[in-house]
């Protein structure tokens, strides 16, 4: 099970991009990327997936260059309301015995 | 809505007293998990399953049980509360295939063993 290495945590400023670097050196061949969001009191909240290249979506953008080894969350023009904590993690969503390993995140703190 | 919906969202036991936490999904979901999440922590996987009549231990199964007879329910059962299972635990579901294959989660239910 590949292991994710995060930031502990991060700050920035309304209307910022925001970039949030995880590295996954362990990364295996079927292993996609996801990335979630945790507010205070509430569970995860799944936000983006991508396995190559570039995915975007209407919350955000998931940067994974050719190696894989690692994976960029891009936030566009951050708003108080995104401060939170991002979970990067990876795993295989095929197999029957997928596991995620949950890190302790990044703690994204939006000023105004 | 459609979801995942945890009871209850609070609840306080006394060492060696036990429950059930329920969780139910209506989203025809195959696989399902239990998380507890202690403060300042990421989440670790307490049990899981891969679709009904099927189960698994995660990271930490010790003193929880957990059954699947419907694709809909997932209860986790602790059998002897002890203050070491205070914590926050999350239930979650996602589609067995297809892509994306993220979870959803349910709101939570905090426990505190006294």
């Amino acid at each position: 099970l590949a292991k994710t290495t995060q930031p502990i945590s991060m700050d920035s400023y309304e209307g910022q991009e925001v970039n949030i670097t995880c590295s996954h050196n362990n990364i295996a061949t079927n292993d996609y990327i996801t990335w979630y969001q945790q507010f205070p009191s509430q569970g995860p909240r799944f936000i983006i997936q991508g396995y190559k290249t570039k995915v975007t979506n209407e919350v955000a953008s998931l940067f994974i260059p050719a190696d894989r080894k690692s994976s960029t969350l891009s936030l566009p023009r951050v708003s108080l309301s995104d401060t939170a904590v991002y979970y990067c993690l990876v795993g295989d969503g095929k197999d029957s015995n997928y596991q995620l390993i949950w890190g302790a995140g990044t703690k994204l703190i939006i000023k105004p | 809505n459609a979801g995942v919906t945890q009871t209850p969202k609070f609840q306080v036991l006394k060492t060696g007293q036990s429950m059930t936490l329920q969780c139910a999904q209506d989203m025809n979901h195959e696989y399902m998990s239990w998380y507890r999440q202690d403060p300042g922590m990421g989440l670790r996987l307490i049990h899981y399953s891969v679709g009904a009549g099927i189960t698994d231990q995660g990271e930490v199964p010790n003193g929880y049980n957990v059954s699947r007879s419907t694709t809909e329910d997932f209860p986790l059962r602790l059998l002897s509360a002890a203050p070491s299972q205070t914590s926050v635990y999350f239930c979650a579901s996602r589609a067995g295939t297809g892509v994306p294959l993220g979870y959803t989660f349910g709101s939570g239910t905090r426990l505190t063993v006294v």
